[in-house]
């Protein structure tokens, strides 16, 4: 276990639907970094959240928002869902920008039928 | 052309021998990782590194600045060492931490 918890782990919906992806940092963690995962791209950086607020965006669709809670976790919705955004999406935290450890979660896996 | 260039794509190895991957990158950047990941999709970040050289039991990432390059060295690999192993670069600095990715190198070490 690395820490940073995602939820969930498999999720399996239909084209046009909407979807919530959650992620806990690990503890003592302010910086929770989002990234997409697919075969034909592999890993994109989507958005980046600092104790809260956003710092940097990727190549994040409209259709995708994202954002941190005082608690300091954060979720990732993804609206009006076509076949290509079938990825993995992964989590990660640091205790801030550029510090020395980068902990990833497990892992989202998006299915879009 | 992507930013971050990896290779090889795709590595096979026989337990005991010495691994090289390498990656390149074409802008100026203020640090790079290492990260591994194994079939079932988790990543684990191996290395940070913005200069000089790194180790960590049988692994070793080296990183040339000036040169743009990075290499990642496995001494004494195992079959447990079979992962796909991806470089990815900071080109900027302060509280924006963008991360560009290579496409991987698939590393099989069969016993």
């Amino acid at each position: 276990d690395s820490g940073v918890t995602q939820t969930p782990k498999h999720l399996i919906t239909a084209t046009g639907q909407r979807v919530t992806l959650r992620c806990s940092p690990r503890s003592g963690d302010l910086s929770v970094y989002w990234y997409q995962q697919s075969l034909d791209q592999g890993l994109q950086f989507l958005i980046q959240y600092y104790n809260g607020e956003e710092r940097a965006k990727g190549n994040i669709l409209e259709r995708f928002s994202a954002q941190q809670f005082p608690d300091l976790h954060s979720e990732l919705n993804l609206s009006s869902l076509e076949l290509g955004d079938s990825a993995l999406y992964f989590c990660a935290s640091q205790e801030s920008p550029g510090a020395n450890v980068l902990t990833f979660g497990a892992g989202s896996r998006l299915t879009v039928l | 052309k992507n930013e971050v260039e990896q290779s090889p794509q795709n590595l096979t190895a026989q337990e005991g021998e010495f691994i090289t991957i390498n990656c390149s990158y074409s802008v100026g950047i203020s640090a790079l990782h290492w990260l591994q990941q194994h079939p079932g999709g988790g990543i684990v970040s191996l290395f940070m590194l913005s200069s000089g050289k790194k180790k960590h039991g049988r692994l070793i990432a080296t990183i040339n600045i000036q040169e743009k390059h990075s290499s990642l060295h496995i001494t004494a690999s195992h079959p447990r060492d079979s992962a796909v192993y991806i470089c990815a670069v900071l080109n900027s600095g302060g509280s924006n931490y963008k991360l560009t990715f290579g496409k991987g190198t698939l590393l099989t070490v069969n016993p």
